[in-house]
C-alpha cells in the first residue's frame, strides 16, 4: 500500500493563478481531509469528505474548493491564489470519522 | 467551539531527564491523538487514546487521557536526541474532524 499520496511536493504560484492539489489514498478509507499548516502552528482543517459525493467545510474553507467523485481521490482546488495561501497542505484519510487519520507527505505551496 | 492548548510550546531537554507535555481541550471529547512531526516531514501517529484513563506507552513515551479534566499528558522518560521533534495533540470533534494544538517542539541536548 502506498497509503496517502500527494502531488506536487512543491509549487510556486503567482497571485491570481489557480491550481489543483492532488490527493489519493489506496486504503479504501471513507473519510478524507485537507489541512493547512502555517509556520509554528498546528494544522487547520480546510475541507473534509465522508464519502464519494459528500464534502463539507472545515475551519478555514475560504479560497478553496473540493470535490470527491471517487473513494480514492480528493483534490483541492485553489482559485485566484493569494499570498495568505502560502502554506504546507496535508491530505489525510481515515476509515471512519472516529478513526486514526493517516497523513500524506504534504505539498509546500508559495504564492508570490 | 473546541479549542486545544498545548504547553509548553518549546521544551529544551537534557539527555537522560524526564519531562511532561500537557494538552488541554475545551469541550467534551473521548478521543485524543498524539502525532510526531520531524522538520519538513509529515505527521506520524504515536498514540490513539479512546477512553477516560487510557494509558499507552511506546519506548520512552507514555501518553494518558483524563476526559473529566479534559487533559492529556505525554511523558518522556530519559530523553534522548532521537526524540527531538514537534509533538501535536489532536482532539476529535463530533466524529468528523480533528482539532490540533499548536504543537510542542522538543530539543534534546547532551
Amino acid at each position: 500500500n502506498a497509503g496517502v499520496t500527494q502531488t506536487p511536493k512543491f509549487r510556486i504560484l503567482k497571485i491570481g493563478q489557480s491550481m489543483t492539489l492532488q490527493c489519493t489514498q489506496d486504503m479504501n478509507h471513507n473519510y478524507m481531509y485537507w489541512y493547512r499548516q502555517d509556520p509554528g502552528m498546528g494544522l487547520k482543517l480546510i475541507y473534509y469528505s465522508v464519502g464519494a459525493g459528500i464534502t463539507d467545510k472545515g475551519e478555514v474553507p475560504n479560497g478553496y474548493n473540493v470535490s470527491r467523485s471517487t473513494t480514492e481521490d480528493f483534490p483541492l482546488r485553489l482559485e485566484l491564489a493569494a499570498p495568505s495561501q502560502t502554506s504546507v497542505y496535508f491530505c489525510a484519510s481515515s476509515f471512519s470519522g472516529k478513526g486514526e487519520q493517516y497523513f500524506g507527505p504534504g505539498t509546500r505551496l508559495t504564492v508570490t | 467551539e473546541l479549542k486545544v492548548e498545548q504547553n509548553p510550546l518549546f521544551l529544551s531537554m537534557q539527555e537522560g531527564k524526564n519531562y511532561t507535555i500537557y494538552c488541554n481541550y475545551s469541550t467534551t471529547s473521548d478521543r485524543l491523538y498524539w502525532y510526531r512531526q520531524d522538520p519538513g516531514k509529515s505527521l506520524e501517529s504515536l498514540f490513539v487514546l479512546l477512553s477516560n484513563g487510557a494509558v499507552k506507552q511506546e519506548g520512552r513515551l507514555m501518553a494518558s487521557l483524563d476526559t473529566k479534566a479534559r487533559l492529556s499528558t505525554l511523558h518522556i522518560t530519559a530523553a534522548v536526541h532521537d526524540l527531538s521533534a514537534t509533538y501535536f495533540c489532536a482532539v476529535d470533534q463530533a466524529g468528523t474532524a480533528l482539532i490540533f494544538g499548536k504543537g510542542t517542539t522538543l530539543s534534546v541536548s547532551s
